[in-house]
């Protein structure tokens, strides 16, 4: 009965390939989101979408492309992956995108690039 | 815009001993504030919020914080340390349209 559940879990690669992670809620949330938690556990919000449309856009490099097939699911693929892309990738769904909503946490996606 | 500023990235208490994490918000309208845990190799887990009402919050696993508008002050509380509290928090504020989180307090807990 996993709420936000993101696959894989650790995904290890060399820089210039590409990957995907992706991430699938339960809950009949509207909003969906991308975290990235780096090195010194600062978190950092990447995308949002809200039934299937991008609502933000944190100035992400355009390597990085989020899709969301249904408001169930978001992925998110990374292409010519950076040394510095290695993190832990954090995938949250709200119930809608209004202010004050929690947000819902997967357990996250390890990325680490050699 | 909204942000809020964890004070100390690092807290150890004993085992049974009073538990306070900082946090203090800036912002220019009324803040919808929360209180995230980690445990290592794990996802955030909601500890409790602040939208409107009742400045005291309660929250799960004995936790709560007080909402001080004087103070600009969200502080996380809990009367008597566990082992199993040991754990990453993180203080955050809803800017806009997206929440914006603190640097996180690692809390250790001695026995």
């Amino acid at each position: 009965d996993t709420a936000v559940s993101q696959t894989p879990k650790y995904l290890v690669t060399q820089m210039g390939n590409d990957k995907s992670i992706k991430c699938e809620q339960n809950l009949g949330h509207d909003t969906m989101y991308w975290y990235k938690q780096d090195s010194k556990k600062f978190l950092k919000i990447m995308f949002s979408y809200n039934n299937k449309e991008l609502i933000i856009n944190e100035t992400v490099p355009n390597r990085f492309s989020p899709k969301s097939p249904d408001k169930a699911h978001l992925n998110l693929h990374i292409n010519s992956l950076e040394l510095g892309d290695s993190a832990v990738y954090f995938c949250a769904s709200s119930q809608d995108s209004g202010q004050g909503t929690p947000l819902h946490f997967g357990n996250g996606t390890r990325l680490t690039v050699t | 815009a909204q942000s809020v500023t964890q004070l100390g990235s690092h807290v150890s208490v004993s085992e049974g001993a009073l538990v306070l994490l900082r946090c203090n918000y800036s912002s220019s309208v009324p803040p919808y504030l929360f209180w995230y845990v980690q445990y290592p190799n794990q996802g955030l887990q909601l500890l409790l919020k602040y939208t409107t009402g009742a400045t005291l919050v309660k929250g799960i696993n004995g936790f709560e914080a007080e909402f001080k508008k004087s103070e600009t002050s969200f502080h996380l509380t809990k009367p008597s340390a566990h082992m199993s509290d040991a754990a990453e928090y993180f203080c955050a504020v809803w800017n806009t349209d997206k929440l914006i989180f603190g640097t996180g307090t690692r809390l250790q807990v001695f026995p």
